[in-house]
């Protein structure tokens, strides 16, 4: 079964640094997500993608944050400027369609630790 | 806004027996509602969804959700639970306008005892 791939799945980074996460969706979807979750906190959502522009964003996604289709298979979540509360676990995810007969296919994250 | 609140945060079931993992949520309509799992180390897996219809639903691995509007509540069960149950498990609500985003749960951590 086709799968939604992240690498890494552990990324340790010092405040301030840029990090980029990588994700491959499953190639015929066209619907991207990025959800994250905090240590011991819910997974909340934090963008969707679509038509190579964002879709939605939440209050979370600040100008810290952005995202990029760079070729036709890379879906990538960049943090500009890492501070402590960036540490979560983030996972990617993608869709066929829009709406929800179409569910989210996610991956098995990536776990960003900032020191 | 929607919102999900699952009241346990852990749960020991001996193998064998029964599974209720409670979930309410808080939305002005009828929402979308989901159970993903989550096993170590990998990442969140469809169970179950309701959209409408039958208020009981059946979902992989012998899972099933009752959607109890009465009750603003999706409670996941299982007759009998196995070892490999053994994960976090999230309850989910999705609005029934706009984008494919997800509000969740804080998950609760399944321990499944010998």
């Amino acid at each position: 079964e086709p799968e939604v791939t992240q690498t890494p799945s552990h990324q340790v980074t010092q405040m301030g640094q840029e990090v980029i996460l990588r994700c491959v969706p499953i190639s015929n979807h066209l619907y991207f997500y990025w959800y994250r979750q905090i240590l011991g906190q819910k997974v909340e959502f934090l963008v969707s993608f679509y038509n190579n522009e964002i879709s939605e964003k939440s209050e979370i996604f600040d100008d810290q944050f952005s995202v990029e289709r760079p070729d036709g298979s890379n879906f990538t979540l960049k943090i500009r400027s890492t501070k402590l509360e960036d540490s979560a676990m983030y996972f990617c995810a993608s869709s066929e369609k829009e709406g929800w007969n179409s569910p989210l296919h996610f991956g098995n994250g990536t776990r960003l630790t900032v020191t | 806004a929607q919102s999900v609140t699952q009241p346990d945060i852990h749960i020991t079931v001996s193998e064998g027996a029964s599974l209720e993992l409670r979930c309410n949520y808080s939305y002005g309509a009828t929402p979308y509602l989901f159970w993903y799992v989550q096993s170590p180390g990998q990442g969140l897996q469809l169970l179950l969804k309701y959209f409408s219809g039958d208020t009981l639903v059946q979902g992989i691995k012998g899972f099933e959700a009752e959607f109890k509007r009465s009750q603003s509540s999706f409670n996941l069960r299982k007759p009998s639970v196995h070892w490999s149950d053994a994960a976090e498990y999230f309850c989910a609500v999705g609005a029934r306008s706009g984008y494919s985003t997800l509000t969740f749960g804080k998950g609760t951590m399944l321990l499944v005892s010998p």
